[in-house]
């Protein structure tokens, strides 16, 4: 049973554009979220967090915002350019101690110079 | 080392036989993690070791797969008697303690399994 749901596999934005990657959970236990990049042949490395008591957080082109109440965040990548592409990883956290983090299938993401 | 240390970067074997894969973790990194990505798919979590706590071994799919832990040093996943439905790349990844208040993994490059 999916914690963490990535329903979108693949995406695909003209560079310049918004690109918006979805994230869903079930465990209403979850208070911590990440988002992961992961290149071809390379280890995901961490891109962004938030923490449940923020709605927003940003860092330059990538914000992420997190909606409690319906269980969802979502990625922003604006301007996205052509070497944001990548697969992108949703993870969460339970605030119940030392368990490792529950990971999203992912979603391809493609931005099309 | 800089970062997560994994190998070998790939190895394909023979259905039936014992594959050991290795990890070093980023010196000081308490928390070690062991992921495995398998085509398709995303993040299926193995086994997570915290410093001399017992290793959580709830993700591991069966008795076949093993891990052993160094004191916060190297750790060896093991898979016996490998299966073509154990072909993935497996994935290493420590954190600088494993409290959970950052939550930041850093990964290695991961070790492609491939069985015949």
């Amino acid at each position: 049973d999916q914690q963490v749901k990535q329903n979108s596999p693949s995406l695909s934005v003209q560079e310049g554009r918004i690109s918006i990657l979805n994230c869903d959970y079930t465990n209403s236990m979850f208070d911590y979220f990440l988002w992961y990049k992961k290149y071809p042949a390379e280890g995901p490395t961490f891109l962004i967090s938030i923490s449940s008591i923020k709605d927003k957080n940003e860092d330059g082109r990538f914000t992420v915002f997190l909606n409690k109440s319906a269980k969802h965040l979502s990625l922003h990548i604006v301007p996205s350019q052509p070497g944001d592409s990548a697969v992108y990883f949703c993870a969460a956290l339970p605030n119940s101690g030392n368990t490792p983090l529950v990971f999203g299938k992912g979603t391809r993401l493609s931005v099309i110079a | 080392g800089a970062g997560v240390s994994q190998s070998p970067s790939n190895k394909v074997t023979e259905k039936g036989k014992d594959v050991e894969l290795r990890c070093d973790p980023i010196s000081g990194h308490t928390a070690l993690y062991w992921y495995r990505q398998r085509l398709g798919q995303g993040l299926e979590f193995l086994i997570y070791f915290q410093g001399n706590s017992a290793p959580d071994k709830s993700g591991l799919p069966s008795d076949r797969f093993s891990a052993e832990r160094t004191g916060e040093s190297v750790s060896t996943l093991t898979i016996q008697r490998t299966q073509q439905e154990d072909s993935a790349v497996y994935l290493c990844a420590s954190s600088l303690d494993g409290t959970g208040g950052a939550g930041e993994l850093f990964f290695g490059e991961g070790s492609r399994l491939t069985v015949l």
